[in-house]
């Protein structure tokens, strides 16, 4: 069974520290996606990557940053959290167009993040 | 204007009942379609997905895509409990960086009494 999965479900943190959010998949999957869930605003994507050491800005960047040494982990980083940070996070990935499928993406479990 | 537009609901209806989600959307570049199940404190997971307009089944879920007017709708039959999620309608669009990326509607929660 195909998985992403999000190295912690919940996790609490102070203002100001450095947060690293974890994301692996073992789908050989070139496309990987982080989002941010919140109520009434639904999932806004903060930055993706189509290839290794590769990243784009999504519609919310600001504040994070993302690094993908390997094709299998994405991992997003909170350089200074803030509680408006305070979300659920969600990693997602999906194939390359070269590879041909329905491009739906599967979605790890998500991250419960609270900055206190 | 929003490129896809979802009502949040929240939507309850009782067990049996035909339960209809729908979403609209203003880009016509839209392509795929495909509609999101995510239970609570859950990733969301694929449902359903379409290409054409018309409709598809899989099981007790319809798929619909009307692409004229730019509207799309999942239906459930025989509703049950464990229906009880949010659903989320996304679309696919070639987004100029060599692949693909989904637009999500805001979802639906939906809950179905016993």
């Amino acid at each position: 069974d195909v998985k992403v999965t999000q190295s912690s479900r919940y996790l609490v943190k102070r203002t100001g520290e450095k947060v690293f959010l974890e994301c692996v998949q073992d789908m050989d999957h070139e496309n990987m996606f982080w989002y941010r869930q919140d109520p009434g605003l639904g999932l806004r994507l903060i930055y993706f990557s189509y290839d290794v050491k590769m990243k784009e800005k999504g519609d919310i960047p600001e504040g994070y940053s993302v690094s993908r040494e390997k094709k299998e982990r994405f991992s997003l980083i909170l350089e200074s959290a803030s509680t408006n940070q305070t979300s659920m996070y969600l990693c997602a990935s999906s194939l390359g167009d070269r590879r041909g499928s329905n491009y739906g993406y599967t979605f790890g479990s998500g991250t419960r993040l609270t900055v206190v | 204007q929003k490129e896809v537009e979802q009502d949040p609901g929240p939507l309850s209806v009782p067990e049996g009942a035909i339960v209809s989600l729908n979403c609209t959307y203003s880009n016509s570049a839209f392509q795929y379609f495909m509609w999101y199940r995510q239970y609570s404190r859950k990733g969301p997971e694929l449902l359903m997905y379409t290409y054409s307009s018309g409709n598809k089944e899989d099981g007790r879920f319809t798929a619909q895509v009307d692409k004229s007017s730019k509207y799309i709708s999942l239906f459930i039959r025989d509703s049950q409990p464990s229906d009880s999620a949010t659903y989320l309608c996304a679309m696919r669009t070639y987004s100029g960086a060599g692949s693909y990326q989904l637009t999500f509607g805001k979802g639906t929660k939906l809950s179905v009494i016993p």
